[in-house]
């Protein structure tokens, strides 16, 4: 059974760094793509990038000057950069295995963010 | 504001039919397969329905949805008092390239 578990801080200042890690279990992170998105408090569900194991990235448009994504198979995690944070990006955030048809067949138990001084 | 539609609420009886609307455009549900995902309180969100009408492992056949053109739809058959939850549709979107999501559905057992 495939498990992805997010880490990272739950508090983070405003204009800083939030930065997460997901670590996949069950199953090798090659191969496959993997996902975050986030759900802010109340809300829906909005997609933040993707990576393919090989290193390929892709962005959501409206964050992508923000946002770094990462993968290291060495050790069968990806991560999570996002930059100049301000209370909007206070969410939880979810990291979830793609599938090539665009389905998120595993998902993580997500983390809370909250972007407060 | 999502990108794909879903009416915010929908409700039913035990052992009722529901159904919950998805409404999207060409770049995503039209030209590509729907999911859906059911996310109880507290929880993640999971797979409920794959590539149009596909049920993944461990989810009863009470569950199932459709795709027309541009919409979708999921059907809940033999409603319980345990599908109360939200429901999210999903697809790809070509002009994004990446997935889009609904804004959600909250269903109430009544």
């Amino acid at each position: 059974q495939v498990q992805l578990q997010e880490s990272g801080p739950g508090l983070v200042k405003p204009s800083e760094t939030l930065s997460l890690t997901c670590t996949v279990s069950g199953d090798s992170i090659s191969g496959y793509y993997w996902s975050w998105i986030r759900q802010p408090p109340g809300k829906g569900l909005e997609w933040i990038a993707y990576i393919y194991y090989s290193g390929t990235t892709y962005y959501n448009p409206s964050l992508q000057s923000r946002v770094t994504i990462s993968v290291d198979t060495s050790k069968n995690y990806f991560s999570l950069k996002l930059s100049s944070v301000t209370a909007a990006d206070t969410a939880i955030y979810y990291c979830a295995r793609v599938r090539s048809t665009g389905y998120l067949d595993y998902w993580g138990q997500g983390t809370l963010v909250t972007v407060s001084s | 504001q999502s990108v794909l539609t879903q009416p915010p609420s929908a409700s039913g009886t035990p052992g009722q039919r529901v159904t919950i609307s998805c409404s999207g455009r060409s770049s995503n549900i039209e030209h590509n397969p729907v999911s859906w995902y059911q996310q109880l309180p507290g929880t993640a969100p999971k797979l409920l329905i794959y590539d149009n009408n596909q049920w993944p492992s461990g989810v009863p056949d009470r569950f199932s949805a459709s795709k027309s053109g541009t919409s979708a739809s999921l059907a809940i058959s033999g409603l319980q008092s345990e599908d109360e939850a939200d429901y999210y549709c999903s697809s790809w979107d070509d002009s994004l390239n990446g997935p889009v999501f609904g804004g959600g559905t909250k269903l109430t057992v009544l």
